[in-house]
């Protein structure tokens, strides 16, 4: 199983460029979640999916956030226009229900200059 | 919505010390505390978990308690070892709302 796999690792964009963050979550998982850690808020819950479909997306900051996810095995976080407050590890976590432990990714690690 | 307070934010114990890790939580309805566990540039890892109907739980150095009553839970790590240096955070969920709040990390620094 080679686990909850996130790219890019890293990511440096202008202002106002859009980001994509792609997430492929582990085969059998049914429940997929965004997190945002920064050093000031800690880890976030921005958005989670339940069977591909949006459960709760209250943490998404503004519209400029938006996610999707197609199908079982990928989702997307997507920033348009990116903004430097933006800047932050971005993980992506899926697991196979409540009350079962999640699997994180390694993160993507956002700058926005 | 739940709200998953944590202490210490750092920790620095002598190698072979035990190191103890304190959560309260808001939400009475919540019935799953997981620890995780974070190294430098990686993601957080699952170390254990309590849910509700259980009080404690071990798992050879690492051992989780409950108190319901109480909302709190707390990690106790035993004979700790460097490598047991790392971010740990606390979290919890209900039925309700699946997904996780986490509590706000402790440094844990292990001295040989």
């Amino acid at each position: 199983d080679a686990g909850v796999i996130q790219s890019p690792r890293h990511e440096v964009t202008e202002m106002g460029q859009e980001v994509t963050l792609r997430c492929k979550p582990i085969s059998g998982h049914n429940s997929l979640f965004w997190y945002r850690q920064t050093m000031m808020r800690g880890l976030e819950l921005l958005i989670y999916f339940n069977n591909n479909v949006p459960i709760d997306d209250s943490g998404m900051p503004e519209d400029r956030f938006s996610a999707k996810m197609p199908n079982a095995s990928f989702s997307t976080l997507k920033i348009q226009p990116s903004e430097p407050r933006d800047s932050a590890v971005y993980f992506c976590a899926s697991t196979r229900g409540q009350n079962y432990g999640y699997t994180f990714g390694s993160g993507t690690r956002l700058t926005v200059v | 919505g739940e709200n998953v307070e944590q202490h210490p934010s750092t920790l620095s114990v002598q190698e072979g010390d035990s190191a103890v890790i304190k959560c309260t939580y808001s939400d009475s309805a919540s019935n799953y505390f997981p620890w995780y566990k974070q190294e430098l540039g990686k993601g957080p890892q699952l170390i254990i978990d309590i849910r509700s109907n259980v009080g404690e739980k071990k798992d050879q150095r690492i051992a989780v308690t409950l108190n319901k009553t109480a909302k709190h839970f707390s990690l106790h790590i035993t004979e700790t070892q460097p490598e047991d240096s790392a971010v740990y955070f606390c979290a919890a969920s209900s039925t309700g709302r699946r997904a996780l709040t986490f509590g706000s990390g402790t440094r844990l620094q292990v001295q040989p």
